[in-house]
């Protein structure tokens, strides 16, 4: 398959904890990366391989895989994570590069 | 520090073709693959395709017959050009950076808005 599916929505209570996940077949071969995309704005890439936090992101945010799934954790969820959240990885050849459908978090 | 830059028409007409330019400052140009990505309007994220700074290029196979990109490393610029463009190819169109090492996207521009209509 090429296709990585997330759920299109995922809701979590102000300063609780957040699991965004991504499933695909390439996941069990290739690692998943995640972006973040406020309304209006640009994504940013918030995790890169599994769970290496780029500079500037905080440390609530965290990585994992299992099998064909992959995983972006909050752990005391801000109201500044309210926003899209995007994975991206390879196609199962390996050659071309594919994003999820992206999952809208809502910070209530 | 590096920063992208895209530029080009913000409307185009059906079955014309799309030109844009992202122009790179602040930092080095070789060493990394420069992509272009989509996103329709409400829509999710479309990787379209990236070359490196060398001129070789990967282009997604969805739209690998409509796509072509080219290089300037003088100018420390990268261009997309899709051609026979209709309503579906409207949306924002962003460039970025894409790391080998990361294997991930780690700078974008602030996107462009493209319209396809006559």
């Amino acid at each position: 398959s090429s296709e990585l599916t997330q759920d299109p929505a995922v809701s979590v209570a102000l300063g609780q904890t957040v699991r965004i996940t991504c499933q695909g077949d390439s996941l069990r071969t290739y690692f998943a990366n995640w972006y973040q995309q406020r309304p209006g704005q640009a994504p940013v890439l918030v995790m890169y391989d599994r769970n290496s936090r780029p500079s500037g992101i905080p440390d609530r945010f965290s990585g994992s895989s299992s099998g064909d799934t992959a995983s972006l954790t909050i752990t005391g969820a801000q109201a500044e994570d309210d926003a899209d959240y995007y994975c991206h990885s390879r196609d199962s050849s390996g050659k071309h590069l594919i994003f999820g459908g992206g999952t809208k978090l809502t910070v209530l | 520090q590096v920063q992208l830059q895209e530029s080009g028409p913000g409307l185009v007409k059906p079955s014309e073709t799309l030109s844009l330019t992202c122009s790179v400052s602040g930092g080095s140009f070789s060493s990394f693959y420069w992509s272009w990505i989509r996103q329709p309007p409400g829509k999710g994220l479309q990787w379209i395709g990236y070359i490196y700074y060398s001129g070789s290029t990967n282009y997604s196979p969805s739209l690998k017959s409509r796509v072509t990109m080219s290089v300037d490393t003088s100018r420390k610029q990268f261009s997309l050009n899709l051609k026979s463009v209709t309503g579906a190819d409207t949306g924002i169109y962003y460039c970025a950076r894409y790391s080998r090492s990361a294997g991930a996207f780690d700078l974008w521009g602030q996107g462009t808005v493209v319209t396809v209509s006559s």
